[in-house]
C-alpha cells in the first residue's frame, strides 16, 4: 500500500539533545513537508522540499534542520536550539509543489522533551 | 501574508442532523485552492473536500459540501446527516497556486466537532 510512514509514534528526549524524526513516502511524490501542531493551534510549516537536494524554510524553521537526499525520504532534526520542541510533528507529501495537488499526511510523531 | 480564520473553536451536532463550520481567509491572489481536512482522535489528517477558487460551483463529496463565497472570502463546510464518525477536529486550509514555486498550505486553528448520539 502506498503511503507515508513516520517513526517512531512517540519519542522522548532530554533537553539539550538533538533528535531526528523519520518520514518516508512511497507515493513517488516530488514535494514533502514538515508541520508542527500545538494544542489550540493549526498546523504550522517548518520546512518543505519540492525536489531532491533542495528545501526551503517555512514559517517556523528556527531550531530545525532537514535533508532531502532521496526522493522518498525527508528527515527532520530538532536541534537543541529549538526552545520549545515538545509538540506533535506531521510529515506530508504531494505530487508536485504547485498548490494544485492534495497533501497526504503521515500518522505523526509526538515528541516530548524534558 | 495569507491568513485563515475559524471562528468556532468548538461545535456540536446531534446525530443525523446538519452542521456548518465556518472559515474565512485573507488573500490578494485571484486563484488558489481551499481545503477542509479532518483530524480524528487518531490524529491522522484526512482530506475532506477541496475547492479551486476560479470554479463557481460549490464542491460536494457525499454528505460534505461547501459554500464558497469568493467575494466575501468565506469557505464554510456543511456536514449533512452527521454520523458519530464525523467527530473530529476540522481544519480549513488555503493554498496559493504557484508556477515554479512551492505551495504552502496555511491552516486555520481548527474547529472541534462533537457528534451527540
Amino acid at each position: 500500500d502506498g503511503g507515508i510512514t513516520q517513526s517512531p509514534k512517540y519519542l522522548f528526549r532530554k533537553e539539550g539533545q538533538n533528535v531526528t524524526l523519520s518520514c518516508e513516502q512511497n507515493l513517488n511524490h516530488d514535494a514533502m513537508y514538515w508541520y508542527r501542531q500545538d494544542p489550540g493551534q493549526g498546523l504550522r510549516l517548518i520546512y518543505y522540499s519540492q525536489i531532491v537536494n533542495d528545501f526551503q524554510k517555512g514559517d517556523i524553521a528556527e531550531g530545525y534542520s532537514v535533508s532531502r537526499e532521496k526522493k522518498e525520504s525527508f528527515p527532520l532534526t530538532v536541534t537543541s536550539a529549538q526552545k520549545n520542541p515538545t509538540a506533535f510533528y506531521l510529515c506530508a507529501s504531494s505530487l508536485t509543489g504547485t498548490g494544485v495537488d492534495e497533501q497526504y499526511f503521515g500518522p505523526g510523531t509526538r515528541l516530548t522533551v524534558t | 501574508a495569507q491568513t485563515v480564520t475559524q471562528s468556532q473553536p468548538e461545535m456540536s451536532v446531534q446525530e443525523a442532523e446538519t452542521v456548518t463550520l465556518s472559515c474565512t481567509y485573507d488573500t490578494s491572489e485571484s486563484d488558489y485552492y481551499l481545503f477542509w481536512y479532518k483530524q480524528p482522535p487518531s490524529r491522522q489528517m484526512i482530506l475532506v473536500i477541496r475547492q479551486e477558487a476560479y470554479k463557481q460551483q460549490n464542491a460536494t463529496e457525499n454528505r460534505f459540501s461547501v459554500n464558497f463565497q469568493k467575494a466575501a472570502k468565506s469557505f464554510s463546510l456543511k456536514i449533512s446527516d452527521s454520523q458519530l464518525g464525523d467527530a473530529a477536529m476540522y481544519f480549513c486550509a488555503y493554498s496559493p497556486i504557484t508556477q515554479g514555486g512551492s505551495e504552502k498550505l496555511v491552516f486555520g486553528k481548527g474547529t472541534k466537532l462533537t457528534v451527540n448520539p
